[in-house]
């Protein structure tokens, strides 16, 4: 199956600095890559995703980037504020069987805690 | 999000009772998935749903056991529940099945503490 490794595992940034969160995933076969944002007893919601064929996305002060030669994606945040803390989760996904009986499964990194600093 | 909820929210049982969890979405949602969220491991899948009465094992199905007769609905029964089964559980669906076009969107978790 896939694997997919997240780093670092906590980060911590003044307000206003810039954060980077790196993934690296096992299976070329893996076609969309997906980024979730955990707040504290919530649950996760997707922030930004990317297609395989696509090498660089942005939506206002996040971006992520793909290079699929060397199996890594990265999330980037700029201008952080203190409402961007939370866990981040990376995935990678590939289709498994048919339409009728497979599905998208997620394989997910272990996560990074952003802290914010005011 | 408001379309798929989770029910109960916390639940806490003793090592070898049954639990069910439920999950229930209003979209219409052909694919159903069941996720444990665990400290130093993010989300693992459990198992997933293409369509009523069509299940199929993820990376930790162990000691789980799911059905699905009707769309809206994916239980998921632990049937004799164990300590390593603490975790937070969540329920996801996604519309279609090719990856790059469906997104998977999650309820909002059950939290259940093994005794």
């Amino acid at each position: 199956g896939e694997n997919v490794e997240q780093h670092p595992s906590t980060l911590s940034v003044q307000e206003g600095d810039s954060a980077v969160i790196k993934c690296t995933y096992s299976d070329s076969a893996s076609n969309y890559f997906p980024w979730y944002k955990q707040e504290l007893g919530k649950r996760p919601q997707l922030i930004i995703d990317i297609r395989s064929n696509v090498g660089e996305k942005k939506d206002q002060r996040i971006a992520v980037t793909l290079n699929k030669t060397a199996k890594h994606f990265s999330l980037h945040i700029t201008e952080t504020q203190p409402e961007d803390s939370a866990v981040y989760f990376c995935a990678a996904s590939l289709s498994t069987g048919t339409k009728e009986t497979g599905a998208n499964n997620l394989f997910f990194g272990t996560g990074t805690r952003l802290t914010v600093i005011p | 999000d408001a379309g798929i909820t989770q029910s109960p929210r916390y639940k806490i049982t003793e090592t070898g009772r049954q639990v069910t969890l439920m999950c229930h979405q209003t979209w219409s949602h052909s694919y159903m998935f069941w996720y444990r969220q665990d400290l130093g491991h993010g989300l693992r899948l459990i198992y997933y749903s293409a369509a009523a009465d069509i299940t199929d094992k993820g990376e930790v199905p162990d000691g789980y056991v799911v059905s699905r007769s009707k769309t809206e609905n994916f239980p998921l029964t632990l049937e004799s529940a164990t300590r390593s089964q603490t975790s937070v559980y969540f329920c996801a669906s996604s519309e279609g099945w090719l990856a790059y076009t469906d997104t998977q969107y999650f309820g909002p978790g059950t939290r259940l503490t093994v005794l």
